[in-house]
């Protein structure tokens, strides 16, 4: 059972919009700015997409983009394109024991 | 740019000790955190934990009594062990770099399968 909870899929039609949860604590989500969205291809390694829970790294589309209110952080990708059918997982800081926790991940499929 | 690259036996025997590599090209080693990560097929990622290019390192609790981190800056490499193995340890081993919390580049990944 993974530290964070996010939903098992989403799915949404080319040029939709789609938003992925990402379920905390105070002890992680809630309580640090320091959450990450990473995008899978099947048999890639994964890619970061989302730091420090707004920030996107030079490259990713602006399509991108991420948010939090209390313990959820969320992922939300405008106008869906075809490359974006992924999984995508979230990690958070939790502090200076457990360090770092990654949600279970969430298939995104475009219709 | 930065990339990272895996290496190591893809078997090891069960109660033996998981070996990795991770070099580190196009940068330095130094001012950063560098991370490994694992992925059992059809799951989801697990941060195993960081080093420091100082040596400074930090395991995830769940894994800390079996898990051993180091850096040899004279190489741009860093290593992970993972001793006392079993069937549940198999997976797909990721490095990657970290300046704070996020994980970025990573490397493509190693297979390492625990069996007899």
């Amino acid at each position: 059972q993974s530290a964070l909870t996010q939903p098992r899929s989403v799915s949404g039609s080319p040029g939709q919009s789609v938003t992925i949860s990402c379920t905390g604590t105070s002890s992680d989500v809630g309580g640090y700015n320091y959450v990450s969205w990473y995008q899978q291809h099947p048999g890639k390694a994964p890619k970061l997409m989302i730091y420090e829970v707004t920030k996107r790294p030079s490259g990713v589309p602006d399509r991108f983009s991420g948010s939090k209110s209390g313990n959820t952080a969320s992922l939300t990708i405008l106008g869906l394109q075809a490359e974006d059918e992924a999984d995508y997982y979230c990690s958070s800081y939790a502090g200076s024991y457990t360090f770092e926790v990654f949600g279970g991940g969430t298939k995104l499929t475009v219709l | 740019q930065v990339q990272l690259q895996e290496s190591g036996p893809g078997l090891v025997k069960p109660s033996e000790t998981l070996s990795l590599t991770c070099t580190v090209s196009g940068g330095s080693i130094s001012g950063y955190y560098w991370n490994w990560i694992r992925q059992p097929a059809g799951k989801g990622l697990e941060w195993i934990g960081r080093i420091y290019a100082s040596g400074s390192a930090y395991y995830n609790p769940s894994l800390k009594s079996r898990v051993t981190m180091s850096v040899d800056t004279s190489k741009n490499q860093f290593s992970l062990k993972v001793n006392s193995v079993t069937a549940a340890d198999t997976a797909v081993y990721y490095c990657a770099r970290s300046d704070r919390w996020e994980l970025e580049p990573w490397g493509q990944g190693t297979l390492v399968t625990v069996s007899s």
